[in-house]
């Protein structure tokens, strides 16, 4: 049990398709994060919560859409993406005062996005 | 913005000896924390071990130790006894406030 439980595993989509990624986690933590990871690149911020509030937002596409309806769950709603959306997605968490994590981050396992 | 290098893209080590892994990083705050993370095949990034900047005292976990430089905005990682498990990409990452930057990791090999 990690803590932080992400969902596919494994997704592959279509450019017209619609479809939702779902992380949560048992931590207790009051922050969530999503991140983009592609090979050779830095981790890559996307977003951000606080006690459900969305405190940060990384100029991501609006074909990403963020989802926070408890302190627990997060959702990435997906829909029509380009195939150099293809990527590694990480969720996080941490416990701090507005997204703090001094004591660093959670993550889960991710969830390997192909766009065909 | 902070920047965070990590120059070797892969490394490799022979099991039991040990292997320093280098990270830089660039920031103007005073105040800040320095993490370590192992992501293995499996996917999940691990926190391996965290530095706090205003403490001089190097931080250590088990095997794993870092020397944190902070003039030289230096901090490497030191793994003793290498162990088959060790084998993983390796991210440095640096915290001021809400902002995370990550390396672009490192990909450890252990040779048996």
């Amino acid at each position: 049990e990690t803590g932080v439980t992400q969902t596919p595993r494994h997704l592959v989509m279509g450019m017209t398709n619609k479809k939702s990624l779902k992380c949560e986690q048992h931590l207790g933590h009051n922050a969530m994060y999503w991140y983009k990871q592609s090979a050779k690149k830095p981790l890559e911020l996307m977003f951000v919560y606080s006690l459900e509030e969305r405190v940060e937002n990384n100029s991501v596409p609006s074909r990403f859409s963020p989802e926070c309806p408890n302190s627990s769950h997060l959702f990435l709603h997906l829909h029509t993406l380009q195939p150099e959306d293809s990527a590694l997605y990480l969720c996080a968490s941490s416990q701090g005062r507005r997204g703090n994590p001094n004591y660093g981050y959670t993550f889960g396992s991710g969830t390997r996005l192909t766009v065909v | 913005a902070q920047t965070v290098t990590q120059s070797q893209p892969e490394m490799s080590v022979q099991e039991a000896e040990t292997v320093t892994l280098s990270c830089t990083y660039d920031t103007s705050e005073s105040d800040y924390y320095l993490f370590w993370y192992k992501q293995p095949p499996s996917r999940q990034m691990i926190l391996v071990i965290r530095q706090e900047a205003y403490k001089q005292q190097n931080a250590t976990e088990n095997r794993f130790s870092v020397n944190f430089q902070k003039a030289a905005k230096s901090f490497s990682l030191k793994i003793s006894d290498s162990q088959l498990g060790d084998a993983a990409m390796y991210f440095c990452a640096s915290n001021t406030g809400n902002q995370f930057y990550f390396g672009t990791g490192t990909s450890l090999t252990v040779i048996p």
